[in-house]
C-alpha cells in the first residue's frame, strides 16, 4: 500500500492564482480530512469528507473548496490564492471507527505552500 | 466544542531519562479517544499511542504511555528512556464519537533530547 499520498510537495504560488493540492488514498478509508500547519498554531481542520459525495467545512474552510467523487481521492482547491495561505498542508484519511475504536488518522508527507 | 491545550511549548530532556509531555482536554461528549502524534524535523506525522475514553487501563506502546486521569480531562504523553531520535514536535489530539468528528489538535509541544 501507497498509503497517502499527496502532490506536490512545493509549490509557490502569486496571488491571485488558483490550484489544486491533491491527495489520494489507497487503504478503502471513509473519512478523509485537509489540515493546514501554521507555527504555534498545531494543525487545524480546513475540510473533511466522511465518504463520497459528502464533505463538510472544518475550523478554517475559507477560500477553500473541496469535493470527494470518488472514495480514494479527495483534492483541495484554493480559488484565489492570498499570502495568508502560505503554510503547509496535509492531507489524511482513517476509517470512520466507532466509540471505542482507536482507529487513528493517516498523513500524507504534506505539501508546502507559498504565496506570494 | 473540543479543546485541546498544551501548555509546554519546549522541553529538555537528556538522554536515557524520562519526559512527561502534558495535555489537557474539554469536552462535553461522553464518548471521545485521544491520541498522541510525533513530528520530526523532516515533517511527517507518526502515530505514537491511543486512548479511548472508555479504556479502564492507561494505553502503552513500547517507550511510550498515556496518563489518562478522566476526572482531571487529561491525556499526558511519557517517553521512557529517552533517545536522541526523539527529538521532534509533539501534538496531543482528540475525537469525539457523537456523530461524525475529526481530529482536533493541540498546538504542540517541542520536545529536545541532549547527549
Amino acid at each position: 500500500n501507497a498509503g497517502v499520498t499527496q502532490t506536490p510537495k512545493f509549490q509557490v504560488l502569486k496571488t491571485g492564482q488558483s490550484m489544486t493540492l491533491q491527495c489520494a488514498q489507497d487503504m478503502n478509508h471513509e473519512y478523509m480530512s485537509w489540515y493546514r500547519q501554521d507555527p504555534g498554531m498545531g494543525l487545524r481542520l480546513i475540510h473533511y469528507s466522511v465518504g463520497a459525495g459528502i464533505t463538510d467545512q472544518g475550523e478554517v474552510p475559507n477560500g477553500y473548496n473541496v469535493s470527494r467523487s470518488t472514495t480514494e481521492d479527495f483534492p483541495l482547491r484554493l480559488l484565489s490564492a492570498a499570502p495568508s495561505q502560505t503554510s503547509v498542508y496535509f492531507c489524511a484519511s482513517s476509517y470512520a471507527g466507532s466509540a471505542g475504536e482507536g482507529y487513528e488518522q493517516y498523513f500524507g508527507p504534506g505539501t508546502r505552500l507559498t504565496v506570494t | 466544542a473540543q479543546k485541546i491545550t498544551q501548555t509546554q511549548p519546549g522541553m529538555f530532556v537528556q538522554e536515557k531519562e524520562a519526559v512527561t509531555l502534558d495535555c489537557t482536554y474539554d469536552t462535553s461528549d461522553p464518548s471521545y479517544g485521544l491520541f498522541w502524534y510525533k513530528q520530526p524535523s523532516s515533517g511527517e506525522m507518526i502515530f505514537l499511542i491511543y486512548q479511548g475514553s472508555y479504556d479502564q487501563q492507561n494505553a502503552t506502546e513500547g517507550r511510550y504511555s498515556l496518563n489518562f486521569q478522566k476526572a482531571r480531562k487529561s491525556a499526558n504523553l511519557v517517553i521512557s528512556a529517552s533517545q536522541l531520535g526523539d527529538s521532534a514536535m509533539y501534538f496531543c489530539a482528540m475525537r469525539s464519537y457523537e456523530g461524525y468528528s475529526t481530529l482536533t489538535f493541540g498546538k504542540g509541544t517541542m520536545l529536545l533530547v541532549s547527549p
